[in-house]
């Protein structure tokens, strides 16, 4: 079975340029959740996606968004890039969508997003 | 203070040493106790995960929980070059979906 596949794989943008990077979770799996590392804060919690809607969502700015499609592939979109949004964005999904119990989640290789 | 501590390192070993890793955190409602490893340019991949308190064992890894002392580690027996990475620390709320909560992370390496 395919892992979580996640695309680009690296990118470089300017300051106040959006970006949308792409997740494919594995085959079957329905919930995608989204995190920012970066060596400050470390893995930080973005949001969550299942069926199509966003059933959780952390601290942060209205900036960062995303959507998931029919398939369960999601996207993330970064808009008006600041400086400190360089980081490994990470993408992770889970096989189903009990929310009030613990779903391992398999983890893709990140894109890592460098603002100049 | 933030909900999850985790000493960032480096920690270096020798091959052959046991490894202790370890978390303290400050939400008594966190049920659920992970351990990631993390190699470079890698996206994180779950070692062990442990409900509630006690202890659990795959191979050469062990991880226990104290909830009383909102505590955790993780130990490693015979430790292996290919163990170096980074650990990762990471917990689970009941009421919060499927987020999970980090820890900054250990980076340790090991010396043959």
């Amino acid at each position: 079975k395919a892992g979580v596949t996640q695309t680009p794989r690296y990118l470089i943008k300017t300051r106040g340029q959006q970006v949308t990077l792409s997740c494919s979770p594995i085959s079957g799996h329905r919930s995608v959740s989204w995190y920012q590392q970066t060596p400050g804060q470390g893995l930080q919690f973005l949001f969550e996606y299942f069926s199509e809607t966003q059933r959780n969502k952390g601290n942060f700015p209205g900036r960062f968004s995303g959507r998931q499609f029919s398939n369960s592939r999601s996207e993330m979109n970064v808009s008006t890039l600041e400086l400190g949004d360089s980081a490994l964005y990470l993408c992770a999904s889970s096989p189903w969508g009990d929310s009030g119990s613990y779903n391992e989640q398999f983890f893709g290789p990140g894109t890592r997003l460098t603002v100049l | 203070q933030k909900e999850v501590e985790q000493d960032p390192g480096p920690l270096s070993v020798p091959e052959g040493a046991i490894v202790s890793l370890n978390c303290t955190y400050s939400n008594s409602a966190f049920q659920y106790f992970m351990w990631y490893r993390q190699y470079s340019r890698k996206g994180p991949e779950l070692l062990m995960y442990t409900y509630s308190s006690g202890n659990k064992e795959d191979g050469r890894f062990t991880a226990q929980v104290d909830k009383s002392s909102k505590y955790i580690s993780l130990f490693i027996r015979d430790s292996q070059p290919s163990d170096s990475a980074t650990y990762l620390c990471a917990m689970h709320l009941h009421q919060a979906g499927t987020a999970l909560i980090f820890g900054k992370g250990t980076t340790l390496s090991v010396s043959s």
